[in-house]
């Protein structure tokens, strides 16, 4: 079975520039996540989305911060503009249900010049 | 105070070592507890997921809870180079909100 896809897997940038991130799910997960993780940090839920649906999005920086899941299927994270402390790392993960166990992908590594 | 307190590390041990890793929360209403195992420029995997308190074993891992301490772990046995990590524990109140709460992670050196 494939794991989570994510593209791309590094990203340099300057700051401002705008950054987008993809991400495929487990074929037959309902739920997706967004993580930020930071250097020597645990994950940090950005946004959920339930199918086609954001049902908790209340971390995201909604000025800059943007994501969308059309179909229900894979989902896209951007950036517009990036800033210097936006560098980190950016998980998707995936699950069955709510309430099921977390699969992760193996995360986009943005660095913002 | 942090929702969940995770020590850091770095912790080395020789192989073939018992290795305990733990947590502690502050939320009473934490019900589900994971443990992850994130390799150097890799996604976090999933070891063990457990619900409320007790223990649950696989393998050479074997995951506590004590709720009423509000207390997990993570046991190694037979520790192995492979097992050089860092690893996060991970927890959520209910299924209908799945949101997860991370430690910082504690790496972990098997030293062969």
């Amino acid at each position: 079975e494939a794991g989570v896809v994510q593209s791309p897997r590094y990203k340099i940038i300057e700051k401002k520039q705008p950054v987008a991130f993809w991400c495929n799910p487990i074929s037959g997960h309902n739920t997706l996540y967004w993580y930020l993780q930071n250097l020597g940090q645990g994950p940090e839920l950005l946004i959920r989305y339930e199918n086609e649906e954001a049902v908790d999005d209340s971390q995201l920086p909604k000025d800059r911060f943007s994501a969308e899941r059309l179909k229900g299927v894979d989902s896209t994270l951007k950036i517009q503009p990036a800033e210097l402390g936006d560098s980190a790392v950016y998980l998707c993960a995936s699950s069955l249900d709510p309430g099921s166990g977390q699969y992760f992908g193996p995360g986009t590594r943005l660095l913002v010049l | 105070q942090k929702e969940v307190e995770q020590d850091p590390g770095p912790l080395s041990v020789p192989e073939g070592a018992i290795v305990s890793l733990n947590c502690t929360y502050s939320n009473s209403a934490f019900q589900y507890f994971m443990w992850y195992r994130q390799y150097s420029r890799k996604g976090p995997e999933l070891l063990m997921y457990t619900y409320s308190s007790g223990n649950k074993e696989d393998g050479r891992f074997t995951a506590q809870v004590d709720k009423s301490s509000k207390y997990i772990s993570l046991f190694i046995r037979d520790s192995q180079p492979s097992d050089s990590a860092t690893y996060l524990c991970a927890m959520s109140a209910r299924t209908g909100a799945n949101n997860l709460f991370f430690g910082t992670g504690t790496r972990l050196t098997v030293i062969p």
